[in-house]
């Protein structure tokens, strides 16, 4: 059971322009959202998160989006550059009702990103 | 600052032989600590976590064990490798009272023969 989705495997994007990363959960306790970026053979980087009492968090060229609706979020990076070039992990926590998740998170798939110059 | 450190950086071990692989963190006390897989072209697979010594969860049922012998020390072992086990392994660690960032070491590479 997948609970934390990235349909998209990869991205390709011109540098400059905008690169739109798109993540899907189905799990309706969730309340913090978080996107991780990973370069081959090393640890995942946090990068931006959103609480659920948000729609929109924003740090320099990164911008999370997050459609509780839809249970739909998106991390935007504008503009992209070529040093932005790696896999996105989007992730999920909450999830449980009695609060003891104790800070467990539900990854994605991963979406490699590549910036051409 | 807070800092975490993983070893082996890669190891290539036989089939059936044991397991060990160590994360320590730094510049924190209490953490809750993290074991992940990150097998060949997938995501992260949340094999084990603990939010106190002496004190795991296994997230999936598998061919590994997890122990926590001091605060900021996490164990990742194994009797007998499997083909199967090979894959990227992060620890990662979180405060007990955050929101949920984790963050991660710079992970151990396991290639079984």
């Amino acid at each position: 059971d997948q609970q934390v989705k990235q349909n998209s495997p990869s991205l390709s994007v011109q540098e400059g322009r905008i690169s739109i990363l798109n993540c899907d959960y189905t799990n309706s306790m969730f309340d913090y959202f978080l996107w991780y970026k990973k370069y081959p053979a090393e640890g995942p980087t946090f990068l931006i998160s959103i609480s659920s009492i948000k729609d929109k968090n924003e740090d320099g060229r990164f911008t999370v989006f997050l459609n509780k609706s839809a249970k739909h979020l998106s991390l935007h990076i504008v503009p992209s550059q070529p040093g932005d070039s790696a896999v996105y992990f989007c992730a999920a926590s909450g999830g449980d009702a009695g609060g003891t998740s104790y800070g467990k998170l539900t990854f994605g798939q991963g979406t490699i990103l590549t910036v051409h110059p | 600052s807070q800092t975490i450190h993983q070893w082996p950086a890669t190891l290539v071990q036989p089939v059936g032989s044991p397991l060990s692989l160590e994360c320590t963190v730094e510049g924190t006390s209490n953490p809750n600590l993290y074991w992940y897989r990150q097998a060949a072209g997938r995501g992260l697979q949340l094999l084990f976590y603990s939010v106190g010594i002496g004190q795991i969860s296994s997230e999936v049922p598998q061919n590994l064990s997890a122990s926590r012998p001091q605060d900021r020390q996490f164990i990742l072992s194994s009797k007998k490798l499997l083909l199967s086990d090979s894959g990227f392994y992060l620890c990662a660690w979180s405060s007990s009272g955050g929101w949920g960032e984790q963050f991660f070491g710079p992970g151990t590479r396991l290639t079984v023969l």
